[in-house]
């Protein structure tokens, strides 16, 4: 079946830091792979998006780019503020098990630092 | 626009014990879905729908019901509680089958005793 490993968490930086999460995925077909973020005491909210090969999702300075060659989708950020502080989560979902069936990673823990 | 809406925000319930997870959404959405969120699980898909009078379930379905009698209310039950289900509880909907971004509520934190 489809899974999403991150690596864990926390990543703790110093704010203006480079961050790096890193996401790989299994799946059977061609997934879409997603980066959704969750700030402390709310719900989760799409980050990124890519719906194919090489396709690099962007927003509001994050940045991963779907690599299939090596199955990942790494989170990146070349200045992170501490309201960036939060647990992000990568996922995917496949048009043939269905698009509702999102797959989640176990979430990476983001503690910035002034 | 409330988006979508969840009561109550915490709950303890002892073992046994029934209870109903409310969830609402006002943006005409027709997929609707619950997950639980555990620690060092992420989010696993309990039940969704796909419209009114239709639900499915998902990879963790067991002990929990849903019905979907309106486009806008899709609620959650556990009919008897166990300490096993305590954890945090998600209600997301997106508005097409091809839409990728789900939309989520701010969640249900549930201790069972």
């Amino acid at each position: 079946g489809n899974s999403v490993t991150q690596m864990e968490g926390p990543v703790t930086l110093s704010e203006e830091a480079f961050l790096t999460i890193n996401c790989t995925y299994t799946a059977t077909g061609y997934p879409s792979l997603f980066w959704y973020v969750q700030y402390p005491g709310e719900g989760l909210q799409l980050l990124l998006k890519a719906t194919k090969a090489d396709d690099k999702g962007s927003n509001k300075g994050f940045e991963a780019t779907y690599r299939k060659e090596t199955t990942s989708f790494h989170l990146e950020k070349g200045s992170v503020q501490v309201s960036d502080s939060a647990v992000y989560f990568c996922a995917l979902s496949d048009r043939y098990t269905g698009f509702q069936k999102l797959v989640f990673g176990t979430g990476t823990r983001l503690l910035v630092s002034p | 626009n409330a988006g979508v809406t969840q009561t109550p925000k915490f709950q303890v319930l002892k073992t046994g014990q029934s209870m109903t997870l409310q969830c609402a959404q006002d943006m005409n959405h027709e997929y609707m879905s619950w997950y639980r969120q555990d620690p060092g699980m992420g989010l696993r898909l309990i039940h969704y729908s796909v419209g009114a009078g239709i639900t499915d379930q998902g990879e963790v379905p067991n002990g929990y019901n849903v019905s979907r009698s309106t486009t806008e209310d899709f609620p959650l039950r556990l009919l008897s509680a166990a300490p096993s289900q305590t954890s945090v509880y998600f209600c997301a909907s997106r508005p097409r089958e091809d839409s990728y971004e789900q939309y989520f509520g701010p969640g249900t934190r549930l201790t069972v005793t």
